[in-house]
């Protein structure tokens, strides 16, 4: 089975407006990491929060992480058209394979 | 464009044919690595190839057969591909720094493949 779950899998939103996207794990992680991917394209590295943070931030992105929960979240305040794209969680585990896991994404469209 | 480089973009097979898609990467990673994304499926890893050593995911079928001749080239040959291996296939690269280090990764554009 997947190890992270992306949750919505589409959504559509207003240009202004805020866009989350969550993100479930199962396994202990060292860090968990957001990417994006416009279509038809590779994905490019967002954002990156390790198992001992709670929440990370970069510019319009805000991410938290509940290991308890085994959850993350991606916020993208004030979105716009340009941020149209489908948006990965990948899991760095705590297994010593090097390699991370990724879920099947949430695709955001941002309405101008 | 990302420093990881994947050609060709496109490539439409038939069944018997033999293909070969190629990732060279200009960063200097130390790791280099074959993803396979269809339509509404998360990712999916074939192969590792990290500090020397290969890692495959064992659910990859053989008409899959991975080259990494250096650390900076990548090969994924294709033989008596059926349809649904029609998908794109990425690359990737990263600097992988022990277990404690992250490991960040640097896509390619794609290989869009189409299997008739």
């Amino acid at each position: 089975s997947q190890q992270g779950e992306e949750d919505p899998q589409a959504l559509s939103i207003q240009e202004g407006e805020n866009a989350t996207m969550n993100c479930s794990y199962k396994t202990s992680i060292n860090n968990l990491q957001w990417y994006r991917q416009n279509s038809g394209r590779g994905l490019v590295h967002l954002i990156l929060i390790r198992s001992n943070e709670r929440e990370k931030h970069s510019g319009r992105l805000r991410v938290t992480l509940d290991t308890s929960k085994k959850s993350s979240s991606l916020l993208i305040t004030a979105s716009r058209a340009a941020d149209t794209a489908s948006y990965f969680c990948a899991t760095d585990a705590d297994t010593g394979r090097r390699a991370l896991t990724f879920g099947s994404g949430t695709r955001l469209q941002v309405q101008p | 464009e990302t420093g990881v480089t994947q050609t060709p973009r496109h490539l439409v097979m038939g069944m018997t044919n033999k293909k070969s898609l190629k990732c060279e990467q200009h960063l200097g990673h130390n790791a280099m690595y074959w993803y396979k994304q269809s339509a509404k499926k998360p990712l999916e890893l074939m192969f590792v190839y990290s500090l020397e050593e290969r890692v495959e995911n064992n659910s990859v079928p053989s008409r899959f057969s991975p080259e990494c001749p250096n650390s900076s080239h990548l090969f994924l040959h294709l033989h008596t591909l059926q349809p649904e291996d029609s998908a794109l296939y990425l690359c990737a690269s990263s600097q992988v720094a022990g277990n404690s280090g992250a490991n960040v990764l640097t896509f390619g554009a794609g290989s869009r493949l189409t299997v008739l």
